[in-house]
């Protein structure tokens, strides 16, 4: 059975920074491209970010560009993004994704609020 | 960007309805459209990709069709299960981008 579990979230004040964490089971993660995909409490979906499958390729969506990096580990299989100068307009639920265009599976979310 | 409209926003309707829900891009995406259901609290289910083609073990009551820039879903028998809210999101071109969502509602 494929497995996405997302973790990290929390509460963290405008202008931190936040590391999430995708643990990645049943498939061969090294394989597939990867997504983080977000949900602002009541809107939704925006892809965010995608990672190629040896990870030596990335791609943001402009409203991320310069604050997030996303990475991976595949001897881990694990998913990355690391949050920095995060904004009130961050706050949502950030999901991990498989695929390279579409989403096959999807975790179950983590929640990142950002506030003071 | 590639806008994705859908609509209705919501939609009422009972077990066993046949319903159709429609997603319209603002450019030509040809046939580069997935669509997904969310149930609350969940994180999406990819149903259909490339407009029509069914996602390996999805039930066959789920249909998509369209090109160019308007596309539906149907669901051809509403089960309890599908009670929830259905996204199309469009892979012509990066930044990929979602519609807002269609709610099936009771």
């Amino acid at each position: 059975e494929v497995r996405l579990v997302e973790s990290g979230g929390g509460l963290v004040q405008p202008g931190g920074s936040l590391r999430l964490s995708c643990g990645a089971s049943g498939f061969t993660f090294s394989d597939y491209e990867m997504n983080w995909v977000r949900q602002a409490p009541g809107k939704g979906l925006e892809w965010i970010a995608n990672i190629t499958s040896s990870g030596f390729i990335t791609l943001y969506a402009e409203s991320v560009k310069g604050r997030f990096t996303i990475s991976r580990d595949n001897a881990k299989n694990s998913l990355f993004l690391q949050m920095n100068s995060l904004r009130a307009e961050d706050t949502a639920t950030y999901f991990c994704a498989s695929g390279t265009a579409y989403f096959h599976n999807w975790g179950q979310g983590t929640l990142v609020t950002v506030s003071s | 960007d590639i806008q994705m409209t859908q609509s209705p926003s919501t939609l009422s309707a009972s077990v066993g309805d046949k319903v159709t829900l429609t997603c319209r891009a603002s450019q030509n995406i040809r046939t580069w459209l997935a669509w997904y259901r969310q149930k609350a609290g969940k994180g999406p289910h990819l149903l259909i990709f490339e407009a029509s083609n069914l996602e390996t073990g999805v039930p066959s009551r789920f249909s998509g069709s369209g090109s160019g820039t308007e596309f539906t879903l149907t669901i051809s028998s509403l089960q309890a299960d599908d009670f929830a809210t259905y996204y199309c999101q469009q892979y012509n071109s990066y930044p990929w981008t979602f519609g807002q969502g269609t709610k099936v509602e009771i």
